[in-house]
């Protein structure tokens, strides 16, 4: 399995405050997604990456935004978090033929 | 655009039992198609990918799954079922050709093993 961590591993925090998820990748894959995953839903796209300071938008972008500055860096930002935004995130790489996924081992939000 | 359903949220099994996850896909394209497994606490990790190489597909923990073009399948099984199979299953579909294509969940199948 690719080599990906996410920090923090648990976060409470209030309604209104800005959150930063981080991801990281020792594996050197060129896209990197955010996904959350809520019961009943499945996974959702929040937004992906294919290469440095390229980013496009998900499903369910509203509310978040991403950065990559380095190839083994994506960072999941919440401007200001709301209790809807409670929830599993989860951060995926991809560096393959076939678009098969690898990710980390997630990150549990609850927004107060 | 492609999707995946999957039919059953929630599968129970006795130990030793045959294990059966139902995945269909819609696509005009036979695409690539995996299935990922989910243990609590965890994030998932691929059991089996599907790349028109082979119809009957083998995977890790005794996992297979077959591609069936005409039925738009892709379902997963195990002969005999064992108590740390319990977990959740997801199937997911993406275009064919590399390039990071996204991949398309189903909403996953919650796996239990009774004894």
């Amino acid at each position: 399995d690719a080599g990906i961590t996410q920090s923090p591993r648990h976060k409470v925090t209030e309604t209104g405050t800005p959150v930063t998820l981080r991801c990281h990748q020792t594996e050197n894959h060129r896209y990197m997604y955010w996904y959350r995953q809520d019961p009943g839903h499945g996974l959702r796209l929040i937004h992906y990456s294919y290469g440095v300071k390229d980013t496009d938008k998900g499903e369910v972008s509203d509310g978040y935004s991403v950065s990559r500055s380095k190839t083994e860096d994506f960072l999941l930002t919440l401007e200001s978090a709301t209790s809807s935004q409670t929830s599993v995130y989860f951060c995926a790489t991809s560096g393959g033929s076939y678009n098969e996924q690898f990710f980390g081992p997630g990150t549990r939000l609850t927004v107060l | 655009a492609q999707s995946v359903t999957q039919l059953g949220s929630h599968v129970s099994v006795s130990e030793g039992a045959l294990v059966l996850l139902r995945c269909n896909y819609s696509s005009s394209v036979p695409p690539y198609l995996f299935w990922y497994v989910q243990y609590p606490n965890q994030g998932l990790q691929l059991l089996l990918k599907y790349t028109s190489a082979a119809t009957l597909v083998k995977g890790i923990n005794g996992f297979e799954a077959e591609f069936k073009k005409s039925e738009t399948s892709f379902h997963l099984t195990k002969p005999s079922a064992h108590m740390s199979d319990a977990a959740e299953y997801f199937c997911a579909v993406s275009p064919l050709g590399g390039g990071g294509n996204k991949l398309t969940f189903g909403t996953g199948t919650q796996l239990k093993v009774e004894l």
